[in-house]
């Protein structure tokens, strides 16, 4: 069973410009949510979302988005880059009646902006 | 506000010795405590997770521990191997699917 797969695993951008980021699933997953890490504030919660609609929301501006499709894969975008939003960007799926905290990250997009 | 922290970033254990890896949380109302490791290079993984009613939870090779008195959180690996190496965390979930996660301890294996 494929894990959970996100493209582009590195992109590089400069200040101001946006950049959309995909995530894939493990099948028969509908709960996908993204995480931003970074070395100085660690994992932090960007979103949730759950049959195309968005449950949870984390304290991020509203350059922050993301969406999910009826086959239950997401995109997040960033708009308008700023140099703090390098970092890796972690999409995690969960089963809907699995463990309560067992979430299933992909290998993440590194961002870096210039 | 909720908080997750540990109480280090980093910690060495000879190989074959039990690690044992402490959290200690701030939110009396979070319903889950998990744990993650992540493997230079990849994303997290999870390893165990306990419910607030719980004081302690077995897996293959973990044990996590829960004291609620003290709001501390730990991970015991027994006969640590050298693919144990890795960054781990502590999260904590309360009513909904956003999980908030502690700085990470770094787990040095020593051969």
């Amino acid at each position: 069973k494929a894990g959970v797969t996100q493209t582009p695993r590195y992109l590089i951008k400069t200040r101001g410009q946006q950049v959309t980021l995909s995530c894939s699933p493990i099948s028969g997953h509908r709960s996908v949510s993204w995480y931003q890490q970074t070395p100085g504030q660690g994992l932090q919660f960007l979103f949730e979302y759950f049959s195309e609609t968005q449950r949870n929301k984390g304290n991020f501006p509203g350059r922050f988005s993301g969406r999910q499709f009826s086959n239950s894969r997401s995109e997040m975008n960033v708009s308008t880059l700023e140099l703090g939003d390098s970092a890796l960007y972690l999409c995690a799926s969960k089963r809907s009646g699995g463990l309560a905290g067992e979430l299933f990250f992909g290998e993440g997009s590194r961002l870096t902006v210039l | 506000g909720e908080s997750v922290g540990l109480h280090l970033p980093t910690l060495s254990v000879q190989e074959g010795d039990n690690s044992i890896i402490n959290c200690a949380y701030s939110n009396s109302a979070s319903d889950y405590f998990i744990w993650y490791k992540q493997e230079s290079g990849k994303g997290p993984q999870f390893i165990i997770d306990i419910r607030s009613n719980m004081d302690k939870r077995q897996g293959q090779r973990v044990t996590v521990l829960l004291n609620k008195t003290v709001k501390h959180l730990s991970l015991q690996i027994a006969a640590t191997q050298p693919g144990d190496s890795a960054v781990y965390f502590c999260a904590e979930m309360n009513g909904n699917e956003k999980l908030t996660f502690g700085t990470g301890t770094r787990l040095t294996i020593i051969p």
